[in-house]
């Protein structure tokens, strides 16, 4: 079955920092790849995402390439502020109801 | 916008209480969603519904059961609550038949509590 594999948090960083997180997937077929974002006491919102392999989604400055030889999908910021605080998801979607499989969540914490 | 609104926030119940959850979607999505988050766990999908009064068991769908008798509304239903059912319980939905089809408007999510 599908599943997706990230790296367990929670990750604190300064302002300025650079982020990654890592996310690794397993699936048939050919999955569409998506970052979510959860703000603290909110439901989760779309960052960006991937339809297929090479494609480089990215938003707020916020970057991901879907690398299909190593069936990954790392999320990466090149310098986080203190409002990138939040819980971040991976997730696949295989089929044409468009039910995501998400990992388990990273916790990032951004200090001034 | 899309705008999911689930009109709970927080509940807390007692073991062997029926509970309802409710979901609303103002843009005519065929498409809704129930996940239940879990710290460690992720979002597992409860069941979701492609159409009114279609539905689709997810990956965990004991317990639950939903309904659906109008589009802009999917409802969650625990027949007999039980503390391992404590938890966020997250609402989505989603338009098909475009190329934005696979992205989720997600609710802000009900918190409940099971004592």
């Amino acid at each position: 079955g599908n599943s997706v594999t990230q790296m367990e948090g929670p990750v604190t960083l300064s302002e300025e920092a650079f982020l990654t997180i890592n996310c690794t997937y397993t699936a048939t077929g050919y999955p569409s790849l998506f970052w979510y974002v959860q703000y603290p006491g909110e439901g989760l919102q779309l960052l960006l995402k991937a339809t297929k392999a090479d494609d480089k989604g990215s938003n707020k400055g916020f970057e991901a390439t879907y690398r299909k030889e190593t069936t990954s999908f790392h999320l990466e910021k090149g310098s986080v502020q203190v409002s990138d605080s939040a819980v971040y998801f991976c997730a696949l979607v295989t089929d044409s109801w468009g039910k995501l499989q998400f990992g388990a969540g990273t916790q990032v914490v951004v200090t001034p | 916008d899309v705008k999911v609104t689930q009109s709970s926030r927080y509940l807390v119940k007692r073991t062997g209480e029926k509970v309802f959850l409710e979901c609303v979607q103002d843009m005519d999505h065929e498409n809704m969603f129930w996940y239940r988050q879990d710290p460690g766990l992720g979002l597992r999908l409860i069941y979701f519904s492609y159409d009114v009064k279609m539905k689709e068991k997810g990956d965990i769908p004991e317990g639950y059961s939903v309904s659906r008798e109008k589009k802009e509304r999917f409802s969650l239903i625990l027949e007999s609550a039980s503390t391992n059912q404590t938890s966020m319980y997250l609402c989505a939905s989603r338009i098909t038949g475009s190329s934005g089809a696979n992205v989720l408007t997600f609710g802000a999510g009900s918190r409940l509590t099971v004592l």
